[in-house]
């Protein structure tokens, strides 16, 4: 069966620090990748997605970036974090075509102080 | 263009009450619908899926959804709600295609009475 995972659970950064979030998915070949944030009473905000390694797609301009340097590992990062970039970020994954529902990971806190 | 509503950001029952969680969608093709669950300082876990089959789909822990074409509809139900079903639910939109974007409503948490 396919698991995801994510690192650290929780994490606590001084504004300008850098950052680096790493996702990992078990049990598949090939899998889209996605990044979210989502923040209180907001929903899930989508960041970005990867259809495969290398291949990244940005939704909302702003300090992150994200690179896929393996089939099935996907990394958020910034280099200086800001307040507005506290929140709870998840990562998912989908698979093959005809399999449309996205499968979450158990997310990383983010607080940026 | 696709976009999911939900309505009633908090929802209070009483345990062993009817759950009823609403959803209204828009999409200018066939939609796929989900339902999903969140406990607190969790992931995502899915519910249930309409992918165009049955129009009542059964999810997991007894809650179902019936997708209606004609009101767009596609509200989360459970005859009886049990104190583990609180948490936040939130309902997506998608579409066939080789990149799957899915939209999100902005959520329902539920609230469950002793």
């Amino acid at each position: 069966s396919q698991t995801i995972h994510q690192w650290p659970a929780t994490l606590v950064q001084p504004v300008g620090s850098p950052l680096s979030l790493e996702c990992t998915v078990e049990g598949t070949s090939n899998p889209n990748l996605y990044w979210y944030r989502q923040a209180a009473g907001r929903g899930l905000q989508l960041l970005f997605y990867s259809v495969g390694i290398g291949q990244i797609s940005s939704e909302v301009p702003q300090n992150l970036s994200a690179s896929r340097p393996q089939d099935r590992q996907f990394i958020l990062s910034s280099k200086k974090l800001l307040l507005s970039d506290s929140g709870f970020y998840l990562c998912a994954w989908s698979g093959a075509p005809g399999l449309y529902e996205q499968y979450f990971g158990p997310g990383t806190r983010l607080t940026v102080t | 263009a696709q976009s999911v509503t939900q309505l009633g950001s908090h929802v209070s029952v009483s345990e062993g009450a009817l759950v009823l969680l609403r959803c209204n969608y828009s999409s200018s093709v066939p939609p796929y619908l989900f339902w999903y669950v969140q406990y607190p300082n969790q992931g995502l876990q899915l519910l249930l899926k309409y992918t165009s089959a049955a129009t009542l789909v059964k999810g997991i822990n007894g809650f179902e959804a019936e997708f209606k074409k004609s009101e767009t509809s596609f509200h989360l139900t459970k005859p009886s709600a049990h104190m583990s079903d609180a948490a936040e639910y939130f309902c997506a939109v998608s579409r066939a295609g080789g990149y799957q974007k899915v939209t999100f409503g902005i959520g329902t948490k539920l609230q469950v009475i002793p």
